[in-house]
């Protein structure tokens, strides 16, 4: 249980161009979904968090108008990077919140990473 | 600031020998800290979650002491296997904040 997949695993597009990453949940109900990009040999760095049915918060420093995030269901959430340039290629990973598990010991599950590459 | 402070940054073992990884802490106020497991290319996954009051929790032949206290925390791994060979990653968190160490690469060799 507590699955977490991530599409596209890997993805190329060129400069200015959007792309659109899932994060969902397979086996469980996330309330929150949290996402994370990941620098060669860097720890994940939160993005943003994303909650059902409201709008994302954003870390300071991350463009909301560039990183749109979606979490439109309990399972599904997205990242749609627009006007991509080669500085925002990174692995970029999600991870979700069980929304059965209460309390601040919860335990958080990580998707598998998307590699975006952009030329 | 919170922050959380890994230690080797990387190390090299020999197939079958074990070690041990370190973790400091300044996160406050403490809900937990998780080591997570991170193979090249893919997500963390969860190894041990200890909250204040525990000190040690293992997880097969990984093993994970917290001392709140002096606020550290050492993650053994007994008897390494080639499959050990990954990034491990000590997160710490306040409330439902996760801060994230660095990692300590680990490289295990025949």
């Amino acid at each position: 249980g507590a699955v977490v997949s991530q599409h596209p695993s890997w993805v190329i597009c060129k400069s200015g161009t959007s792309v659109k990453i899932e994060c969902r949940s397979l086996d469980f109900q996330a309330t929150t979904m949290f996402w994370y990009r990941q620098f060669p040999k860097q720890s994940l760095m939160l993005m943003a968090t994303s909650n059902e049915g409201s709008k994302a918060t954003y870390e300071q420093g991350v463009e909301k108008d560039k990183f749109l995030i979606n979490h439109a269901s309990l399972t599904l959430s997205t990242l749609t990077v627009t006007s991509a340039h080669p500085e925002d290629s990174s692995f970029y990973i999600c991870s979700a919140r069980d929304r059965r598990l209460a309390g601040k010991n919860y335990e958080q599950y990580f998707g598998p990473g998307t590699r975006l590459t952009v030329t | 600031k919170n922050q959380v402070e890994q230690s080797p940054q990387s190390l090299i073992i020999l197939e079958g020998k074990n070690c041990t990884l370190q973790c400091n802490y300044t996160v406050s106020p403490f809900s937990n800290l998780r080591w997570y497991k991170q193979d090249t290319g893919r997500g963390p996954v969860s190894l041990t979650i200890m909250t204040f009051s525990e000190n040690t929790k293992s997880n097969g032949r990984y093993t994970a002491t917290l001392d709140a206290d002096t606020k550290q925390s050492s993650l053994h791994i007994t008897a390494s296997q080639l499959s050990d060979s990954a990034s491990y990653i000590c997160v710490v968190s306040a409330y439902y904040k996760l801060s994230f160490g660095a990692g300590t690469t680990v490289t295990v060799r025949a």
